[in-house]
């Protein structure tokens, strides 16, 4: 088993850019979250999933749209990049208990 | 919102030494979570904690859940340096894993 899967690892974006991160889980999860971290400031929840079809709000949604129309794949969308979009993003999954989480993606916006 | 908070921040300690760190909320929580990351990597779930008052180890990790739901703590005995790290507590209510802002755990030569 792969776990759960991000892409890319690095990207810089131009300020109103669009682009897609990428997370995929072959554990056949029924969760899936994305995060953002910042210094000091921890991981923050920005949209969570409880199974294909259903998506919710977390605490910093604004900015991201989600989908989750399989199991396995739970995209997270930047509409129009910001710099205060700047941020190491993470994908995590769960059945029960606690998240497995992906290894990340760096983005910078300028 | 949810808020968790986390103390200390960050640790200085000699090797060999127990670790200490805790995290409290006004809010309560069905699990407690505690995970550790390393530079350049996700987190990784360490313990996870489902009942009040459960207590449980892992090697020299000890975790506790608060009998009031609203806290939690991490114990680390004889800390050695791969122990460097960022420990982050986590709370699960709602379907939602709300996390605290890190202890940031640096171990002196």
């Amino acid at each position: 088993n792969a776990g759960v899967t991000q892409t890319p690892k690095f990207q810089v974006l131009k300020t109103g850019q669009s682009m897609t991160l990428q997370c995929a889980q072959d554990m056949n999860h029924e969760y899936m979250s994305w995060y953002r971290q910042d210094p000091g400031m921890g991981l923050r929840l920005i949209h969570y999933s409880v199974g294909a079809g259903i998506t919710d709000q977390g605490e910093v949604p604004n900015g991201y749209n989600v989908s989750r129309s399989t199991t396995e794949d739970f995209p997270l969308r930047l509409l129009s990049a910001a710099p205060s979009q700047t941020s190491v993003y993470f994908c995590a999954s769960k059945r029960g208990g606690g998240y497995t989480f992906g290894s990340g993606t760096r983005l910078t916006v300028v | 919102g949810q808020q968790l908070n986390q103390s200390p921040q960050s640790m200085f300690i000699q090797e060999g030494e127990d670790v200490s760190m805790n995290c409290t909320s006004s809010s309560i929580f069905n699990t407690w979570l505690w995970y550790k990351q390393d530079p350049g990597e996700g987190p990784v779930l360490l313990i996870a904690l489902y009942k009040a008052g459960e207590l449980t180890s892992n090697g020299r990790l000890t975790a506790q859940f608060g009998i009031t739901r609203k806290d939690s703590f991490l114990n680390i005995s004889a800390s050695i340096p791969s122990d460097v790290g960022i420990y982050f507590c986590a709370g699960n209510r709602d379907d939602k894993i709300i996390f605290g802002k890190g202890t940031r755990l640096h171990i002196l030569p």
